[in-house]
């Protein structure tokens, strides 16, 4: 079954440098998004894309963050300037039709020092 | 905004007990429902999902969970837990404009032997 992809499964980064999450979402899915699990609380919403642009983001995805779907597979998060609280998971996911389960990666621990 | 409570942090049941976890949903119209399942240092995992086209929904591991609009809920059961379905298990709502997920907060599943 297919599966999203993401890389790497941890990256520790030293606090103000950038980070690049990738994932490779699966190949027929049209919708994307990314999700953080900061350690004990729940999974909070980051932002979608479809259609080659953001469709909604949520307060969390400030000037910091952004994305990017350079190329036909791959879906990207960046953060220009890491701070200590953006230590958490972070979970791609992607989506074939409105309707249909998102499916997720196993996701990236970013721990930054 | 749609919202997703989920009752009891943590469960604990004995190997072979009835497993119950639950679920109440806040969106204004009927809504897509899911359940997922975090194992320990993993991604999520769908369980099951509810998409109208029946109220008892059946998923995998022996789980299922059953729609009630009078009570806005979506309670997850299981009749005789295992040791395997140690992990945590999230209620999602996927009302959100771009179809991005609420996550309820979590219940934290032990089963004692």
């Amino acid at each position: 079954e297919p599966e999203v992809t993401q890389t790497p499964s941890h990256q520790v980064t030293q606090m103000g440098q950038e980070v690049i999450l990738r994932c490779v979402p699966i190949s027929n899915h049209l919708y994307f998004y990314w999700y953080r699990q900061i350690l004990g609380q729940k999974v909070e919403f980051l932002v979608s894309f479809y259609n080659n642009e953001i469709s909604e983001k949520s307060e969390i995805f400030d000037d910091q963050f952004s994305v990017e779907r350079p190329d036909g597979s791959n879906f990207t998060l960046k953060i220009r300037s890491t701070k200590l609280e953006d230590s958490a998971m972070y979970f791609c996911a992607s989506l074939r039709a409105s309707n249909q389960p998102q499916h997720f990666g196993d996701g990236t621990r970013l721990s930054i020092l | 905004a749609q919202s997703v409570t989920q009752l009891g942090s943590h469960v604990s049941v004995s190997e072979g007990a009835l497993v119950l976890l639950r679920c109440n949903y806040s969106s204004s119209v009927p809504p897509y429902l899911f359940w997922y399942v975090q194992y320990p240092n993993q991604g999520l995992q769908l369980l099951l999902k509810y998409t109208s086209a029946a109220t008892l929904v059946k998923g995998i591991n022996g789980f299922e969970a059953e729609f009630k609009k009078s009570e806005t809920s979506f309670h997850l059961t299981k009749p005789s837990a295992h040791m395997r379905d140690a992990a945590e298990y999230f209620c999602a709502d996927p009302s959100g404009s771009a179809r991005q997920l609420t996550f309820g907060s979590g219940t934290q599943l032990t089963v004692l032997p």
